[in-house]
């Protein structure tokens, strides 16, 4: 399995403000995945980034909102832009391994006020 | 289209106890289905999976058994330990494209 890691761990930010959640892989992987969890909720799936080319966003999320960077096949980030109370949510990264599994990160915290 | 329904929570048992997490799913095609753990602060993890009918997972105690014909993927532990205490999720894995699915999750808390 892969170990992923994410920074920040958890953020405290105010609106109007943006912040960038770097997701760093231990080894090289095709496809990595970015979720948001709002408090009590499950996952949902924000876009997938491919290494050299555009993210796939679903629906409901949009590239101006989390810009998404995956320029090599460790490493991506994803931008909560012009933050609002309703981004707080923990943002998880995962990426693809064998036989379908999906490994995720730790997660980041992060509240908006 | 595909969905994971999960037994609501949350749950509370008693250490030792017998515990049974639903999950129902909905796909097309033949799905890999997934249980995820997520401890208090902490990422997921993944727990068991099963990839094809009659498959059983298995991991730490935990159960599940991938049924086709009930379109079910139940998670159960026979002891459940203090150390349990979590967020259960049942995810799928669509059989086309990289999507996953997951449910809504389950807390456990396990009382002494």
């Amino acid at each position: 399995s892969a170990v992923i890691s994410q920074k920040p761990s958890r953020d405290i930010c105010q609106r109007g403000t943006s912040l960038t959640i770097q997701c760093q892989v231990d080894s090289q992987v095709t496809m990595m995945f970015w979720y948001r969890q709002q408090p009590g909720q499950s996952l949902t799936l924000i876009a997938t980034a491919n290494q050299g080319s555009e993210a796939t966003y679903e629906s409901g999320f949009v590239i101006d909102k989390f810009p998404i960077s995956r320029p090599n096949l460790t490493f991506s980030t994803l931008t909560v832009s012009n933050m609002s109370p309703e981004d707080s949510s923990i943002y998880l990264c995962s990426v693809e391994g064998r036989r379908e599994t999906q490994y995720f990160g730790p997660g980041t915290r992060l509240l908006v006020l | 289209g595909n969905s994971v329904t999960q037994m609501e929570g949350p749950v509370t048992l008693s250490e030792e106890a017998f515990l049974t997490i639903n999950c129902t799913y909905t796909a097309t095609g033949y799905p890999s289905l997934f249980w995820y753990v997520q401890y208090p602060g902490e990422g997921l993890q993944l727990l068991l999976k099963a990839t094809k009918a009659d498959d059983k997972g298995s991991n730490k105690g935990f159960e599940a058994t991938y049924r086709k014909e009930t379109t079910s993927f139940h998670l159960e532990k026979g002891s459940v330990q203090v150390s349990d205490s979590a967020v259960y999720f049942c995810a799928l894995s669509a059989p086309t494209g990289n999507q996953f699915y997951f449910g809504t999750g389950t807390s456990l808390t396990v009382i002494p």
